[in-house]
C-alpha cells in the first residue's frame, strides 16, 4: 500500500528564509508526486507535479527515489507563500491521490 | 466553468440526524473523489468513481456513509445517522479520465453536535 508522510505539521520561517517541506513516501512501484497547496479560505489546489520539472511560484521540488522523499524547497520564503501544504502521490493504476497530512507554512515579516 | 461545486459550505446537525452533501462535477469531467479532511489525520480519500462506478469505496469509514453518482455530472454523500466523529470538511474533486490532476471543490465544513 502507498503511504505519504509529512512530519512537520507546522513550519514558521521568517519572510526572506529558505524553506523547505518534507515529504517521504513509501510505494513499491514508480510514483507519481504532487505537491498540492490551500490558502486560506481558498480551495485546495495543484502546486506542481514531479514530471513537470517545474519551478511554480519559486517552489521546486525533486524526486528522490532513492530516498523515497520529494521535498518542497524555495530560497527565500514570501509572507504570501503562507499556507498548508500538502504532499501527494497517485500510484500506477490508482487513480486516487494519497495525501499526505499536511504542513502548515507560516512566514512571519 | 466554476468548477467543482459544493453545497452547503457549512452544515451543523445534531446528532442522529441524515447529513447530505452535494458535488457538481466540473463539465467533461468523469472521476469523481470524496475525500475528508481533519487535523489529526489530514485529507483522506473516501470514496471514488469513474464514469459513475464506485471503483474504491475502502476508505469510507463505516455503513453510516454512502455516496451515489445519480448522473455523469453529480454525487452526493449522506451520513446517516451522524454522529460528532464526524465533524470535518468534506471535499469532493473531479478529473477527466487518464489525467492525474484533479481539482477540489471548496469543501463543506460538517458540525454534528
Amino acid at each position: 500500500a502507498q503511504r505519504v508522510t509529512q512530519p512537520e505539521k507546522l513550519l514558521s520561517v521568517f519572510k526572506g528564509a529558505p524553506v523547505e517541506l518534507k515529504c517521504n513516501y513509501s510505494y513499491s512501484g514508480s510514483p507519481e508526486l504532487f505537491w498540492y497547496v490551500q490558502y486560506s479560505r481558498q480551495r485546495l489546489q495543484l502546486l506542481l507535479r514531479h514530471i513537470s520539472r517545474e519551478s511554480i511560484k519559486g517552489f521546486t521540488a525533486d524526486l528522490n527515489k532513492g530516498e523515497t522523499s520529494f521535498h518542497l524547497k524555495k530560497p527565500f520564503a514570501q509572507e504570501e507563500d503562507s499556507a498548508m501544504y500538502y504532499c501527494a502521490l497517485n500510484s500506477a493504476g490508482r487513480r486516487a491521490l494519497t495525501f499526505g497530512s499536511g504542513t502548515r507554512l507560516q512566514v512571519q515579516p | 466553468d466554476a468548477g467543482v461545486i459544493q453545497s452547503p459550505r457549512h452544515e451543523v446537525t445534531e446528532m442522529g440526524q441524515e447529513v447530505t452533501l452535494r458535488c457538481k462535477l466540473i463539465s467533461g469531467h468523469n472521476s469523481l473523489f470524496w475525500y475528508r479532511q481533519t487535523m489529526m489525520r489530514g485529507l483522506e480519500l473516501l470514496i471514488y468513481f469513474n464514469n459513475n462506478v464506485p471503483i474504491d469505496d475502502s476508505g469510507m469509514p463505516e455503513d453510516r456513509f454512502s455516496a451515489k453518482m445519480p448522473n455523469a455530472s453529480f454525487s452526493t454523500l449522506k451520513i446517516q445517522p451522524s454522529e460528532p466523529r464526524d465533524s470535518a470538511v468534506y471535499f469532493c474533486a473531479s478529473s477527466l479520465e487518464g489525467a492525474t490532476e484533479a481539482f477540489f471543490g471548496q469543501g463543506t465544513r460538517l458540525t454534528v453536535v
